[in-house]
């Protein structure tokens, strides 16, 4: 089982369409979790931290099931601009793993 | 603030041939980390370093890869000499500690001829 795994997509939706993404992770230890958006040829960016919590910050809402080892990603009302990949990452002993993103593309 | 720079931005080079990829972390940041991107995956970390020391190269091709960070600042990878496989973006990151945020460099797309 890979350590970290990502539906690779694409999804493809509508403008204003509400999407999310799954991410599962191996190992139970892990201790935290990120979300990175990664446009074509350009470098990961941060989206946001995931909590125990959960947290949202606008459109975006970002969940953590401990019990079931995964994260997820929820965005509303979608926008042309949310086109990109998303990278989830978990870190483990200071040591960051990446999925290999799930790519969204948002259609007018 | 400037951010995490890196040169060069494009490198073509033969198989066998060897190549060496620099980067200039954020100022003040203690962590600096160098990825492996090949194309359609996710970045895969190669080495990490804590200010100059190594914390973490545990997935580092080291019969051919290696990096350094000699006073603490700017970092610098290597191969030698490269495969095929070795096309793809290396990305240099830096985080101001280990458990702090990772900010990226704009990557060295690499291709292997």
């Amino acid at each position: 089982r890979k350590e970290v795994e990502q539906d690779p997509g694409p999804f493809n939706v509508p403008e204003g369409a509400t999407v999310a993404f799954n991410c599962t992770y191996s190992n139970s230890a892990s201790q935290s979790f990120f979300w990175y958006r990664q446009d074509c040829r350009k470098e990961p960016k941060l989206l946001m931290s995931v909590y125990s919590s959960g947290n949202e910050d606008g459109r975006f809402t970002a969940q953590l099931n401990r019990a079931s080892q995964y994260i997820s990603l929820l965005i509303r009302d979608s926008k042309l601009s949310d086109s990109a990949t998303y990278l989830c990452a978990v870190e483990l002993n200071n040591d960051m793993r990446f999925g290999a993103g799930t790519r969204l593309t948002v259609k007018p | 603030e400037a951010g995490v720079a890196q040169s060069p931005r494009y490198k073509i080079i033969e198989k066998r041939q060897s190549v060496a990829f620099w980067c200039n972390p954020i100022s003040g940041h203690a962590t600096l980390y160098w990825y492996q991107q090949i194309l359609g995956q996710g970045p895969k970390l190669l080495i990490q370093f804590q200010n100059n020391g190594v914390v973490d190269d545990s997935q580092l091709p080291k019969d051919r890869f290696s990096a350094e960070r000699l006073k603490g600042v700017d970092s610098t990878l290597k191969i030698q000499p490269a495969k095929l496989e070795d096309s793809a973006v290396y990305l240099c990151a830096s985080s101001l500690d280990l458990t702090n945020e990772q900010f990226f460099g704009p990557g060295t797309r690499l291709t292997v001829l």
